[in-house]
């Protein structure tokens, strides 16, 4: 069973360009979290997605940012217009359906903005 | 809100000692209590976790302890080795009310051979 997944590791954008982050949760999970976490800072929650629903986004920006889970493929974090506040690293973390307590984190996004 | 505090910032410690990193939590309604390692560059990793529920929980060299009354809990690693070095997080989340997770700022923790 594959772990989580996040592409790309690594992504890099000028200023007002956008940024598309994907999460592939563990088989089987229906939970996804997105975490934002600034350099030598915590983990930041920012959106909790169901299958093609938004449940929570109370830490995400109101502006620029959005998150999806469709019924098929990855869940996508989109900044639109990014700047460099929003150069950070950007983990997804999933949970089962039957024991949602526990959450496995994916490696990560790297975003720098130039 | 949710606001979880986490003290020291940093720690070292001899080889073989033990370490010991506190964190507070300001929501009653919090049940769920994990704790995740992060090397650098690399994903938090889950190393032990607790319920409400429940005062302790040990496994092997690492346990944890939670004081409902007071709103704290806190990790212990006993015999530590160099590969425990990393940074800790811990975090609270209400299992009832969608199970996000508010972490505290982290203890980059040392330990020296």
């Amino acid at each position: 069973n594959a772990g989580v997944m996040q592409n790309p590791r690594h992504l890099v954008r000028r200023r007002g360009q956008e940024a598309r982050l994907r999460c592939s949760p563990m088989k089987g999970h229906s939970h996804v979290y997105w975490y934002r976490q600034l350099p030598e800072e915590g983990l930041k929650f920012m959106v909790y997605l169901q299958k093609e629903n938004i449940i929570d986004e109370s830490g995400m920006p109101k502006e620029r940012f959005s998150a999806e889970f469709p019924k098929e493929g990855p869940s996508i974090l989109r900044i639109q217009q990014v700047v460099r506040g929003d150069s950070a690293a950007y983990f997804c973390a999933s949970s089962p359906r039957t024991s949602v307590e526990t959450q496995y984190f994916g490696p990560g996004t790297r975003l720098l903005v130039l | 809100g949710e606001n979880v505090e986490q003290h020291p910032s940093t720690l070292s410690v001899q080889e073989g000692d033990s370490a010991v990193i506190k964190c507070t939590y300001s929501d009653s309604a919090s049940n769920y209590f994990p704790w995740y390692k992060q090397e650098l560059g690399k994903r938090p990793q889950l190393i032990i976790d607790i319920r409400s529920n429940v005062g302790e929980k040990k496994d092997q060299r690492i346990a944890v302890t939670l004081n409902k009354t007071a709103k704290h809990f806190s990790l212990h690693i006993t015999e530590t080795q160099p590969e425990d070095s990393a940074v800790y997080f811990c975090a609270a989340s209400n299992r009832d009310t969608g199970n996000q997770f508010y972490f505290g700022t982290g203890t980059s923790l040392t330990v020296i051979p």
